[in-house]
């Protein structure tokens, strides 16, 4: 167990559909971020959030929105997603996210299996 | 642009044998860090050891070791006395100084299988 939660585990979707992710770390860290995993393609930064602003968003399409109300949860919210967008979407927090701060360890969650159809 | 190049898709031990998993970056920069993460079934990435590139020594943690050669670019992990639970997907990234955290390169992993 390292703390951060994703629910669900998984998610079968159809295009049209409307759905969140949700992430949750008690670890008392100020950043989290969300990462796809595609099958044979390495791990994608998406977003990055800091204190609950978001500082980074890797030109990701406007069908992925997130939203951070605290700087415990995390929320990725989809619509009218494209099956290549099936993915393992995972989140991750540490307890800094700038510039600085060494090599910090990530805290990821266990992901969810996204399949859209 | 920099890349991550994990070069052996999957790999096989034997449990209380010893392996090694090849790694290398390609980076114009010289101050950055690099780290090896392992998912295992679960799916949760988790850390194994990291390297700061202005150590020249070899970071250390328990049974896993990496060689650190900067010069060409290199940072394998060695894993002694493996055990069955060392069974996972095995993920090198890089993150350049001064970057944000989360802003890791990784590699498309290499799958560790463990035989009893």
């Amino acid at each position: 167990e390292t703390g951060v939660t994703q629910t669900p585990r998984h998610l079968v979707m159809g295009m049209t559909n409307k759905k969140s992710l949700k992430c949750e770390q008690h670890l008392g860290h100020n950043a989290m971020y969300w990462y796809k995993q595609s099958a044979k393609k390495p791990l994608e930064l998406m977003f990055v959030y800091n204190f609950k602003e978001q500082t980074e968003n890797n030109s990701v399409p406007s069908r992925f929105s997130p939203e951070c109300p605290n700087s415990s949860h995390l929320f990725l919210h989809l619509h009218t997603l494209q099956p290549e967008d099936s993915a393992l979407y995972l989140c991750a927090s540490s307890l800094h996210s700038g510039q600085g701060s060494g090599g910090e360890k990530l805290f990821f969650g266990s992901g969810t299996q996204l399949s859209v159809l | 642009a920099q890349t991550v190049t994990q070069s052996q898709p999957e790999m096989s031990v034997q449990e209380a044998e010893t392996v090694t998993l090849s790694c290398t970056y390609d980076t114009s920069e010289s101050d950055y860090y690099l780290f090896w993460y392992k998912q295992p079934p679960s799916r949760q990435m988790i850390l194994v050891i990291r390297q700061e590139a202005y150590k020249q020594q070899n970071a250390t943690e328990n049974r896993f070791s990496v060689n650190f050669q900067k010069a060409a670019k290199s940072f394998s992990l060695k894993i002694s006395d493996s055990q069955l639970g060392d069974a996972a997907m095995y993920f090198c990234a890089y993150r350049l100084e001064g970057g944000s955290q989360g802003n890791l390169i990784f590699g498309k992993g290499t799958k560790l299988s463990v035989k009893p």
